[in-house]
């Protein structure tokens, strides 16, 4: 089975673009989360889709946005970039809401300048 | 969720078996104790999942103790390519949104 897959892998933007980012999940997955690592703040949960309904939000902006279609896949949008949002963006599948057990994706590394 | 405490880091040789433990001493009756994985600029792996006594997989073992406020993540004969950062998270099943991941222990192996 083909692990998670994000695209892009590397991003370069400039401060008050807006950015977008996918994840296609494992097939038969029908849970995706995003969440943000930098190494000041470690790993942060953004926020998580089942079904195409998110389920649960981080404490993040409402820049940082997502959405959910049909066939799992998932993409979340971060509007008017700020230098801070420079960090690895992960994505992780789980076949059910919420499990432990989850598989992350290789991540797509955005550099805001 | 229960806060937990891992050393920043740690050295072994390759061969070697190493444990890492996690300290959680406000552990709730409901949580699990979760091990990911994570090598630089990739995302965290699953390594291994216990709520009590001992687990053992293809990769590792969770050694959990009766009171169930520590835990020790058990590598056997390291090689080169363990050498990552290593996160012990606690916390209810279908909860995982909610974890914090924190610095982890950085794992170094050498030759």
């Amino acid at each position: 089975k083909a692990g998670v897959t994000q695209t892009p892998r590397y991003l370069i933007k400039t401060r008050g673009q807006q950015v977008t980012l996918s994840c296609s999940p494992i097939s038969g997955h029908r849970s995706v989360s995003w969440y943000q690592q930098t190494p000041g703040q470690g790993l942060q949960f953004l926020f998580e889709y089942f079904s195409e309904t998110q389920r649960n939000k981080g404490n993040f902006p409402g820049r940082f946005s997502g959405r959910q279609f049909s066939n799992s896949r998932s993409e979340m949008n971060v509007s008017t970039l700020e230098l801070g949002d420079s960090a690895l963006y992960l994505c992780a599948s789980s076949p059910e809401a919420g499990v432990n057990e989850q598989y992350f994706g290789p991540g797509t590394r955005l550099t805001v300048t | 969720l229960a806060k937990t405490t891992q050393p920043i880091s740690m050295d072994s040789y390759e061969g070697q078996e190493v444990n890492i433990t996690c300290s959680h001493n406000n552990i709730a009756t409901n949580d699990y104790i979760t091990w990911y994985q994570q090598f630089p600029s990739q995302g965290p792996r699953f390594i291994i999942q216990g709520y009590k006594t001992k687990v053992t997989n293809e990769v590792a073992s969770l050694f959990i103790p009766a009171d169930r406020k520590s835990s020790t993540l058990s590598l056997p004969r390291v090689s080169l390519s363990d050498t990552a950062v290593y996160y012990c998270l606690v916390g209810p099943m279908y909860n995982f949104n909610k974890f914090y991941f924190g610095s982890g222990t950085k794992l170094n192996v050498k030759p």
